[in-house]
């Protein structure tokens, strides 16, 4: 079984500060990470994934996350906030590529302060 | 890239209608679509998985006969609330995954069913 804890429900950064979103997760088996986005009254966006390989993954908009096996952690950053960046975000994971769902974090949201 | 269509966007109907949601993969073939509910400030949960050509998989707590799923082809799976009361107001979105590959799911842009 795979869970995923997204620390701080509400975060707030200046514009032009480092942005850092927190995600743990704990899973059975080898996971996959995702991070989306989600603004007012829309879907979800997917901004980068670790599936295998490099443990850094660059996503859109300049946010990367790594993956810390010895953590359990998946943080999500930004060196440099924009008002743009204001959104919710969720960490989510997945067993395998298979047809299995996601399992979401609680999901935060960000604040960007000008 | 990978895009799904969920239509429509917005529905507003009295208490007892039945409401039909589609969700469309566009330039890909999912197998398996997935129906995730999210309430106000909370985060997404997993209603059912639909698959294409046989019966949804629905989670616990899930009423089938409330939330039917029908995944008739590999591009769509709709899902109908039937009889909807104000409690079933909330945001709904579905997702779908390329059969292949690491590939991750992409989601459609939701739809909000408010019941009235």
């Amino acid at each position: 079984a795979q869970s995923v804890t997204q620390l701080g429900s509400h975060v707030s950064v200046s514009e032009g500060a480092l942005v850092l979103l927190r995600c743990n997760y704990s899973s059975s088996v080898p996971p996959y990470l995702f991070w989306y986005v989600q603004y007012p009254n829309q879907g979800l966006q997917l901004l980068l994934k670790y599936t295998t390989g490099a443990t850094l993954v660059k996503g859109i908009n300049g946010f990367e996350a790594e993956f810390k096996k010895s953590e359990t952690s998946f943080h999500l950053t930004k060196p440099s906030a924009h008002m743009s960046d204001a959104a919710e975000y969720f960490c989510a994971v997945s067993a395998y590529s298979g047809n299995t769902p996601l399992v979401f974090g609680k999901g935060t949201r960000l604040s960007v302060i000008a | 890239g990978a895009v799904v269509s969920q239509h429509p966007s917005r529905v507003i109907c009295k208490s007892g209608t039945s409401v039909k949601i589609e969700c469309r993969s566009l330039d890909f073939q999912a197998t398996t679509m997935f129906w995730y509910r999210q309430f106000p400030k909370k985060s997404l949960m997993l209603m059912a998985t639909s698959n294409e050509g046989s019966k949804a998989t629905y989670e616990q707590g899930v009423e089938k006969d409330k939330f039917l799923i029908n995944h008739a082809s590999l591009t769509l799976s709709t899902l109908t609330v039937t009889s909807a009361h104000p409690e079933d107001s909330s945001f709904y979105i579905c997702s779908a995954r390329q059969h292949r590959g690491n590939q991750p799911q992409h989601f459609g842009d939701g739809t909000r069913l408010s019941i009235l």
